[in-house]
């Protein structure tokens, strides 16, 4: 079967760093991706991993661990803009997304 | 490039009646999408095409739902006798084939919401 975890909700401070937390069990793997998605807007891409380890892109990192079947987002020097759904979505082939984490920013 | 296109961008039917939402991908994209989203929840897959070859259907979908991709460039996807629990938002979304390109993001359109009274 197909399943992927993720916390329905975090709240974090304006300036400081969050970890957002996925897990999956997918019938066959070939990366891991996240997205961002505001409120009445469609999800835009933030990262990929496909092999073991930490990718960087500014404020943003996203490890993975394939024997382990997880993966976090990282955001560090938090923006009240980063208040947003985070999605973590794996490639079997076809895209299966989880739930997606719903991140509040408090000033 | 302008990005993948959805309509209508709302639309509002009586239950039971029939519609249609079209989807036009990224023009050199040849694998589509199409998710169904609720409030405070992740996009669920639908299904999904390989040029106008549809590759795999949810299980959990029912038979009152369809789409097609008949020349491999837009989409329709169509739901039949509709209930008020397919109220969603509907999303399209592209992207290139696998391979080379495997690392491409889905590119997403601003969806179709379906309000279904």
């Amino acid at each position: 079967g197909q399943n992927i975890d993720q916390p329905t909700e975090m709240t974090a401070t304006e300036g400081a760093i969050v970890q957002i937390n996925c897990t999956y069990q997918t019938s066959g793997f070939n990366g891991l991706f996240w997205y961002q998605q505001h409120a009445g807007e469609a999800p835009t891409f933030l990262s990929y991993n496909v092999l073991d380890g930490l990718e960087e892109k500014g404020r943003f990192s996203s490890f993975l661990s394939r024997s382990k079947g997880y993966s976090y987002l990282l955001l560090k020097e938090l923006q009240m803009k980063d208040s947003a759904s985070y999605l973590c979505a794996v490639r079997d082939d076809k895209i299966i997304f989880g739930k997606g984490t719903r991140l509040h920013i408090l000033p | 490039d302008t990005g993948v296109s959805q309509n209508p961008r709302h639309k509002i039917t009586k239950r039971g009646q029939n519609v249609t939402f079209r989807c036009d991908p990224i023009s050199e994209h040849n694998r589509l999408y199409w998710y169904r989203q609720t409030l405070g929840q992740g996009p669920e897959f639908l299904t999904y095409f390989q040029n106008e070859a549809q590759l795999e259907k949810s299980r959990l979908l029912s038979d009152r739902f369809s789409a097609e991709r008949p020349k491999g460039s837009f989409s329709t996807l169509e739901i039949q006798r509709t209930e008020q629990g397919d109220s969603a938002m509907y999303l399209c979304a592209s992207s290139p084939r696998g391979g080379e390109s495997y690392n491409s993001p889905l590119h997403f359109g601003n969806g179709t919401r379906l309000t279904v009274t």
